[in-house]
């Protein structure tokens, strides 16, 4: 099993430029993540989604959209790339137990640089 | 601001010796989790504890939890240079169906 993958692993954007980072996960999971780590800071949340066919902002929403295309893949899209955007990008995915999340799987990352 | 906050925010210890980071949170929560995160890459889950719980061990790992203090600790024995990283609390929040994660603990292992 490859666990969670992202593509791709580096991208270089000019401000005002788009594009969609991937992720995928084999693992059967039910709740897929996005988070952006910013240097010598903690991971925060973009958007989740808790299930299939569902989608939710999470702590940084601003200037992105999320498409849960099916239960394996979750896309982020950056639809106008800025500078403050400069991050490196996780994609994780969790099995949901009721309310509780148990442990998170997460890909390699996608570092993003916007100039 | 951060529902974890984690303490120190840089530890440094020789080879051998046990370390030790605190992690304090501000709501009630389902369940609280560390991670491990490698320079430059994912993060990796190394333990998970209960509301209910009070202490787990993994291995070389003991995490314990104080809901009455919103508190939990995660005590690595016998450092290893292998164990340089930076590590994450991350809570699963009572009615959220989502992690929040602190900042982080760097620890470097010296030889």
């Amino acid at each position: 099993n490859a666990g969670v993958t992202q593509t791709p692993k580096f991208q270089v954007l000019k401000t005002g430029q788009s594009m969609t980072l991937q992720c995928a996960q084999d693992m059967n999971h039910n709740s897929m993540y996005w988070y952006r780590q910013d240097p010598g800071m903690g991971l925060r949340l973009i958007y989740y989604s808790a299930s299939e066919g569902t989608t939710d902002k999470g702590e940084v929403p601003n200037g992105y959209n999320v498409s849960r295309l099916n239960k394996r893949e979750f896309s982020l899209r950056l639809e106008s790339a800025a500078p403050s955007q400069t991050s490196v990008y996780f994609c994780a995915s969790s099995v949901l137990e009721g309310l509780a999340y148990n442990e998170q799987f997460f890909g390699p990352g996608t570092r993003l640089t916007v100039l | 601001s951060q529902q974890g906050e984690e303490d120190p925010q840089a530890l440094s210890i020789q080879e051998g010796e046990n370390a030790t980071m605190n992690c304090s949170y501000k709501t009630s929560i389902n369940n609280l989790q560390w991670y491990r995160q490698n320079s430059g890459r994912g993060l990796v889950h190394l333990i998970l504890i209960r509301s209910n719980e009070r202490e787990k061990h993994s291995g070389r790992l003991r995490v314990t939890l104080d809901t009455s203090k919103k508190s939990s600790s995660l005590l690595i024995t016998a450092s290893r240079a292998a164990d340089t990283a930076s590590y994450f609390c991350a809570t699963g929040i009572q009615g959220a169906q989502k992690l929040v994660f602190g900042q982080g603990t760097r620890l470097t292992i010296n030889p």
